[in-house]
């Protein structure tokens, strides 16, 4: 069954550095996400992202994110100067045409910024 | 803006009980609703989904009703097993023109035990 990947698995960063988070979608989806799970706390939406642009963000996605599809398979999150408060559990996600609210994650990529 | 409040965790169960986990919303117009499953060291998979007030989501004898009346859409099983521990999450979709935005609820962590 197809699924969602994303790499690396765990990530650790010294604060003010960049990191960018890996996602490879299911290949027929047109819509993708990151939503991001601080330790003990909701999942919480970031970005969606189709026709190669961010259709909706969430005011936690501020300048300092942003997203890309660089080629036909892969969706990435940068973070460009990263803070304490970065430290979470991002998750990608992706849809459909069909179903497009049916959202299929990643196992997430934990990152830790010290 | 749109909610998901769900019953606070941890629950904690013995083999074969039955399982009520409680899930309310407020949202605007009419959401599909949903459930997630995390496993231990895994991502969220979906559990079971709703479109429409009166539609029941069921899968591996999970079942949620989807109650526009009491906004509702709680998680029920009949006899639970130690592989459902697990995290449960309830969500609702809101389309964003470009996609599906997700609002998830806390969380609640099941134990099962034998």
């Amino acid at each position: 069954e197809p699924e969602v990947t994303q790499t690396p698995s765990h990530q650790v960063t010294q604060m003010g550095q960049e990191v960018i988070l890996r996602c490879v979608p299911i290949s027929n989806h047109l819509y993708f996400y990151w939503y991001r799970q601080i330790l003990g706390q909701k999942v919480e939406f970031l970005v969606s992202f189709y026709n190669n642009e961010i259709s909706e963000k969430s005011e936690i996605f501020d300048d300092q994110f942003s997203v890309e599809r660089p080629d036909g398979s892969n969706f990435t999150l940068k973070i460009r100067s990263t803070k304490l408060e970065d430290s979470a559990m991002y998750f990608c996600a992706s849809s459909d045409s069909v179903t497009q609210e049916t959202q299929y994650f990643g196992p997430g990529t934990r990152l830790l910024v010290l | 803006g749109n909610s998901v409040t769900q019953m606070e965790g941890p629950v904690t169960l013995s083999e074969e009980a039955f399982l009520t986990i409680n899930c309310t919303y407020t949202a605007t117009g009419y959401p599909s609703l949903f459930w997630y499953v995390q496993y231990p060291g895994e991502g969220l998979q979906l559990l079971l989904k709703a479109t429409k007030a009166d539609d029941k989501g069921s899968n591996k004898g999970f079942e949620a009703t989807y109650r526009k009346e009491t906004t509702s859409f709680h998680l029920e099983k009949g006899s639970v097993q130690v592989s459902d521990s697990a995290v449960y999450f309830c969500a609702l979709s809101e389309f964003t023109g470009g996609g599906n935005k997700l609002t998830f609820g806390t969380g609640t962590q099941l134990k099962v035990e034998l």
